[in-house]
Parts: C-alpha cells; sequence; structure tokens
C-alpha cells in the first residue's frame, strides 16, 4: 500500500485479556518500530526490527508485551494480561533511509477498561 | 538516560509571523541525525525537517528550518509566515544508536496560531 496501515484503529479491551496490534508496513521499508503515546505525553519507543536482524527490544515495559515480524513485513504487537496503564495509541513507524525520516502510521488506540 | 527538552509546553503565535520552537538533548551525539515531527490534534505524525548530523548547513524546508548547534545539543525548529494549519504539537527527535537507530522524542511543544 501507499502507507503504513495499522488494525484496529480503536480496541477496547477487558483488564486481563491478550490483545493483538497489527502493522502493515510500506513495500520496501525495511526498519519497522513501534511506540506508545500516553494522554498528553511524548512517544516512548518498545521496539524496533531491521530486516533479518534480531530485533531491538530495549523499549518494552514488561514480559508481557511482545513483538513479531513475520517476513521482514508484517508485524504483530501483543500485549497478555492487559492493565490500564496499557492504554495508549501504539504507533507504527517504517523506513527506508534515515535522511527520509519515519513514515507513521495512524496509530491503534487502546482503551483497556 | 537520554533526555530531550522542549522548554515550551504551549506557544501562541499571530498568524504570518515567525515562531522559534526549542529543543535540547542530553543524549549521546546523534550520528543519525536530528528529526522534527508533528502531530495535528488528528493524530497523524507528520515528518517536517532532517538535520544531518554531519551536515555543515542548517536544514531548510520550504516554511521549515533548523537553528541547529551540535556543540550545545540544540536544534531549534524555526516556522516561518505561521499558518493556521500550523496549530499542532511539534516533536524534536535525536536519532541515536551505533549501526542501527532509534528517534527518541521530547514531550512536545504545543503550537497554536491565532489569526
Amino acid at each position: 500500500g501507499a502507507g503504513v496501515s495499522q488494525s484496529p484503529s480503536n480496541k477496547v479491551t477487558e483488564k486481563g485479556k491478550d490483545v493483538e496490534l497489527r502493522c502493515d508496513p510500506i513495500s520496501g521499508h525495511t526498519a519497522l518500530y513501534w511506540y506508545r503515546q500516553s494522554l498528553g505525553q511524548g512517544l516512548e519507543f518498545l521496539i524496533y526490527f531491521q530486516g533479518n536482524s534480531a530485533p531491538d527490544k530495549s523499549g518494552l515495559p514488561s514480559d508481557r508485551f511482545s513483538a513479531e515480524r513475520t517476513g521482514g513485513s508484517v508485524s504483530t504487537l501483543t500485549i497478555q494480561r492487559t492493565q490500564q496503564e496499557d492504554s495508549a495509541v501504539y504507533l507504527c513507524a517504517t523506513e527506508k533511509r534515515v535522511d527520509y525520516g519515519y513514515t507513521f502510521g495512524s496509530g491503534t488506540r487502546l482503551t483497556v477498561v | 538516560a537520554q533526555k530531550i527538552t522542549q522548554t515550551q509546553p504551549g506557544m501562541f503565535v499571530q498568524e504570518k509571523e515567525a515562531v522559534t520552537l526549542d529543543c535540547t538533548y542530553d543524549t549521546s551525539d546523534p550520528s543519525y541525525g536530528l528529526f522534527w515531527y508533528k502531530q495535528p490534534s488528528s493524530g497523524e505524525m507528520i515528518f517536517l525537517i532532517y538535520q544531518g548530523s554531519y551536515d555543515q548547513q542548517n536544514a531548510t524546508e520550504g516554511r521549515y528550518s533548523l537553528n541547529f548547534q551540535k556543540a550545545r545539543k540544540s536544534a531549534n525548529l524555526v516556522i516561518s509566515a505561521s499558518q493556521l494549519g500550523d496549530s499542532a504539537m511539534y516533536f524534536c527527535a535525536p536519532a541515536v544508536g551505533a549501526g542501527s537507530y532509534q528517534l527518541t522524542f521530547g514531550k512536545g511543544t504545543k503550537l497554536s496560531v491565532i489569526p
């Protein structure tokens, strides 16, 4: 597609449930990032994939968070046993070249009730 | 810990005037450069401008320009001839890393353009 596609756009879940968030990157963009943005805050780095290299998971806040990227394309961010503090907008970004900047998706707004 | 400081949580500017948004970073040398992003109320993140860490000249992109002072770890964004559509959150993000990199974002500055 022409842009980074994220689904769902909105997700409301009950505390304790697992959720999966999906990111379809721009074709040809080898780097893929996940960030989250809590209300009124900046973006917090979660995880980074680059080609076939091992992902940089240094930003994942707890072991309830995991992500995978299949075939160097689609990525899924999974949050297990969701907590209310997980409520945020989860943004996916991909990049072709550093000076082109990241291209962000429109995000998934997660609300844990 | 890496720290990005955007000292102006909120700013107002008159339409058609210029405005400077401040950014300082307390990180290791952003060898991959520095970015500014705009986030309007719709929530999308829009790439505005990129400054290469070793570029000799300050970056410019249309009405946007960077005042990059590497020794001071400062990269202020200047928006000339402000327009109503410039009202948004603005985030500064140095790209730090070795081999690979990630953007570390500040908390942003909310700019409001007054007609």
